[in-house]
């Protein structure tokens, strides 16, 4: 089992839709999760980050922790084909240490 | 504010050479992260240092690779020989040193080939 899992896509949403995109991770220690976008040919960019259970919401943008059930995901209100990209879940392994677990991405793509 | 400074951002050179990349984190940060990203692999964490200390280096492949940062602003990676198989794009990320949730900001990346 892979530490950080995501489905790789692509994800295709019509524009102005809700796009979901989920990622699981098998360290139940870990403490901080981050959403990065990163646009082909581009670096990664953060987008959120969460660390409660709960939702936590900017803009556009809802993060979504369930620690219990180890999963974490990223709600786009509005989908616009601008935000079309590969999203990155990165969660920090144990307490205490400053490594990130990348997922492999999920791509998505927003149709006009 | 500037971010994370990696050079070059295009490097092609030929198998056996030696490759050196270069990277100057946000002023103020005391973590450096170097990555390496392909197609099949994803983006892998090789090594990454607080305070221009090496804390882990588990993940750098082999012997081949070596990664230094001799101050607060400059971090090498470096390749020699260098191999067909390095070709990928790797990425400096640098961090605040004030808690665990503390995102890593990501330089442009450089661009590797070996031909």
């Amino acid at each position: 089992q892979k530490e950080v899992e995501q489905n790789s896509g692509p994800l295709s949403v019509p524009e102005g839709a809700i796009a979901s995109l989920n990622c699981t991770y098998s360290d139940r220690g870990s403490q901080s999760f981050f959403w990065y976008r990163q646009y082909s040919g581009k670096s990664p960019e953060l987008i959120m980050f969460i660390y409660s259970n709960g939702d936590k919401e900017d803009g556009r943008f809802t993060a979504q922790l369930n620690k219990a059930s180890q999963y974490v995901s990223l709600l786009i209100r509005d989908s616009q084909p601008s935000d079309s990209a590969t999203y990155l879940c990165a969660v920090t392994s144990q307490r205490g240490t400053y490594k990130y677990i990348f997922g492999t991405g999920t791509r998505l793509k927003v149709l006009a | 504010d500037a971010g994370v400074i990696q050079s070059p951002r295009h490097e092609v050179t030929e198998m056996g050479q030696e490759v050196t990349l270069r990277c100057k984190p946000i002023s103020g940060h005391d973590y450096l992260f170097w990555y390496r990203q392909t197609m099949m692999r994803g983006l892998e964490l090789l090594i990454y240092f607080n305070n221009n200390v090496p804390i882990d280096d588990s993940g750098m492949p082999e012997d081949r690779f070596s990664a230094k940062m001799p101050n607060a602003s400059f971090s090498t990676l470096k390749i020699q020989p260098s191999e067909p198989r390095d070709s990928a794009v790797y990425f400096c990320a640098s961090r605040a040193d004030r808690s665990t949730n503390q995102p890593q900001h990501f330089g442009d990346g450089t661009r590797l080939s070996i031909l």
